[in-house]
């Protein structure tokens, strides 16, 4: 299957200071991205559709200016937790669609365990 | 948009059986529904999927059937393996977007 990747895979900071969060297509190219949220042993929950090009999506109850996201190339979407608190510690996910034809598969990054101090 | 239920949130079961985790949608629109297994602190992977044009499909040990006149599918895996042992979810799509079960988590007992 398709690879998508995320960087970093765990992050610990000091609350008020800002984290982003990359992800990557590896080996195809991604008009769209999805991120989610994932606290311990619940289901997952998109946050917002990142649109290469254009400004990203965000679900309902998705502060957009305390989650921001950038979609700079058909390969990249950053997600930017600004003014980091503690209850956005969280598992932060990804995922794409593997191309054309495809657009209802998602394939998922490894993920982000994001803690806030 | 899609409501996803996912029955049971638990499961055990001895390694050899079978294990049947079921799922209902609510959206008649919905066309495609992938299942995802979660090991811990990873991200999900897709083990198989269904689209709504087919009513069963089966890879190996692990099948999954759709009745859209009930709305509802199901994840099968057959001799099961302590390493199935894992969070499992469905989801359903509205256009692109996925909306997720809330997971079983199913344990193999060797």
């Amino acid at each position: 299957g398709a690879v998508v990747s995320q960087h970093p895979s765990r992050v610990i900071c000091k609350s008020g200071t800002s984290v982003k969060i990359e992800c990557r297509s590896l080996d195809f190219q991604a008009t769209t991205m999805f991120w989610y949220r994932q606290f311990p042993k619940q289901s997952l929950m998109l946050m917002a559709t990142s649109n290469e090009g254009s400004k990203a999506t965000y679900e309902q109850g998705v502060e957009k200016d305390k989650f921001l996201i950038n979609h700079a190339s058909l390969t990249l979407s950053t997600l930017t937790v600004t003014s980091a608190h503690p209850e956005d510690s969280s598992f932060y996910i990804c995922s794409a669609p593997p191309g054309a034809g495809y657009q209802e598969t998602q394939y998922f990054g490894p993920g982000t365990r994001l803690l806030v101090l | 948009g899609e409501n996803v239920e996912q029955h049971p949130s638990t499961l055990s079961v001895q390694e050899g059986d079978s294990a049947v985790i079921k799922c209902t949608y609510s959206d008649s629109a919905s066309n495609y529904f992938p299942w995802y297994k979660q090991e811990l602190g990873k991200g999900p992977q897709l083990i198989i999927d269904i689209r709504s044009n087919v009513g069963e499909k089966k890879d190996q040990r692990i099948a999954v059937t759709l009745n859209k006149t009930a709305k509802h599918f199901s994840l099968h895996i057959t001799e099961t393996q302590p390493e199935d042992s894992a969070v499992y979810f469905c989801a359903g799509n509205t256009g692109n977007q996925f909306y997720f079960g809330t997971g079983t988590s199913l344990t193999v007992i060797p």
